[in-house]
């Protein structure tokens, strides 16, 4: 999706914590979400965060989000072996489509 | 529920032959969801369907690709003549669409390879 930016690529050391961002554009947004996709298999809904919210956890994972810059974060704490995989950031928009980012591969190094 | 299911997994056909991608939505779910994912253009929204109804087909390629979903459990991609540059994993997604449901389910797609 072009509404929505990630950077492409993240190298993190195993137990370190990671650092997803992402921007959007549409303000009317209601519910902003983050997804991973192993490989070989399709995207797997992770976590979502209302647009009222500023920050939602969710064991290791813990989301930020910043209306007033459009800006969306994804931390994951204590990084594993396991959390090897593209991440996508997407938005929901009016007519119940969702806008995906490019999707940010993110590689755990022992 | 078993989730959002597609068949086949992979599929492998020459240039020129029709392919028929098939997708099973979650039982309840009323809106269904066709994606296109290549290295050079990431995910891609070809076309989705509210109630069975297509609601915005703008992202199909050209008049190749035809999607149809003739009862709310069944939906199918269809590409014929297929070309070497269709090859793409083809994904389909089903959303319940409410206010609190907006997050999609996917299948675990297929690998269309065009030879």
């Amino acid at each position: 999706g072009e509404d929505v930016e990630q950077s492409l690529f993240l190298s993190v050391r195993e137990g370190d914590s990671s650092v997803i961002n992402c921007t959007y554009t549409d303000s009317s947004s209601t519910y902003l979400y983050w997804y991973k996709q192993e490989p070989g298999a399709g995207l797997q809904l992770l976590t979502y965060i209302f647009s009222n919210m500023d920050m939602k956890q969710d064991q290791r994972l813990t989301v930020l989000l910043n209306k007033k810059d459009k800006h969306l974060s994804l931390r994951i704490a204590d990084t594993q072996t396991g959390d090897s995989a593209i991440y996508f950031c997407a938005e929901s928009m009016d007519d119940y489509k969702l806008s995906f980012g490019a999707g940010t591969t993110v590689t755990v190094r022992a | 529920d078993a989730g959002v299911i597609q068949s086949p997994r992979h599929e492998v056909t020459e240039m020129g032959q029709e392919v028929t991608l098939r997708c099973k939505p979650i039982s309840g779910h009323d809106y269904l969801f066709w994606y296109r994912q290549t290295m050079m253009r990431g995910l891609e929204l070809l076309i989705y369907f509210n109630n069975n109804v297509p609601i915005d087909d703008s992202g199909m390629p050209e008049d190749r690709f035809s999607a149809k979903m003739p009862n709310a459990s069944f939906s199918t991609l269809k590409i014929q003549p297929s070309e070497p540059r269709d090859s793409a994993v083809y994904f389909c997604a089903s959303s319940g669409g409410t206010v609190e449901n907006y997050g999609y389910t996917f299948g675990s797609g297929t690998r269309l390879t065009v030879v």
